[in-house]
């Protein structure tokens, strides 16, 4: 299985920050990414596939980049609903794989 | 739009079968176009990807559940489903079916307990 590696684990910012998420893919996946928030309670939500594109309706201060092994999302600038935790997955490979997720906190 | 729904007992007991049902408005299965996905989240845990089904019935199940794992479709009722046997404490979980290779749509997600 793909192991997708998210760094860090938690962070604490203040709104207005640039938030950075890094996640690393322990083999090739391409541009094969989603990046999902998850609120507690609630199903995860897609923001950006294909590694960098906005999923229809998500805020533009939510991007994403890389290829290949390497992969960074950024909220240009944090609001207050973004608190959340975030996950990377791949899928490249069958079985799709998340990475541990990184809880965002003000 | 499409939306997803899941559906089943929230609790089972030890060793016995978890069977859930996700139930998809909005939209056809047998329009073909997307797998049809089973994940689930510990409690305070990540997300496992459980496996996936196709309109047609071709199927791929996570290598970890798939001794246990059967996953079918009915396209008459536009609805896919998800058997877990011989379960135990280890299964409890939420459990969410969502659409695709970009998992862009979810169900609401139902928590499954297993417990005597």
């Amino acid at each position: 299985d793909i192991q997708m590696t998210q760094s860090p684990s938690s962070l604490s910012a203040s709104v207005g920050d640039r938030v950075i998420i890094t996640c690393q893919a322990s083999q090739d996946i391409r541009n094969y990414l989603n990046w999902f928030q998850q609120k507690p309670g609630k199903a995860p939500k897609l923001l950006i596939y294909d590694a960098s594109n906005l999923e229809t309706g998500v805020p533009s201060r939510f991007s994403g980049s890389g290829y290949g092994t390497d992969f960074t999302f950024t909220i240009s600038s944090l609001h207050p609903e973004d608190i959340a935790t975030y996950y990377c997955q791949q899928y490249d490979v069958l079985p799709r794989t998340f990475g541990q997720g990184t809880k965002v906190e003000v | 739009q499409v939306q997803l729904q899941e559906s089943g007992p929230g609790l089972v007991k030890p060793s016995q079968t978890l069977s859930l049902t996700c139930t998809v408005s909005g939209g056809s299965i047998s329009s073909g176009g997307y797998y049809w996905s089973w994940i689930r989240q510990h409690p305070g845990k990540g997300l496992e990807w459980i496996g996936y089904i196709y309109y047609s019935g071709t199927t791929y199940y996570n290598p970890s559940l798939k001794s246990r794992l059967t996953i079918s479709v009915d396209t008459s009722k536009n609805q896919f489903s998800l058997k877990l046997t011989s379960v135990t404490a280890a299964d409890t979980a939420v459990y969410y079916c969502a659409r695709g290779n970009w998992f862009d749509s979810w169900g609401q997600g139902t928590l499954v307990t297993v417990s005597s």
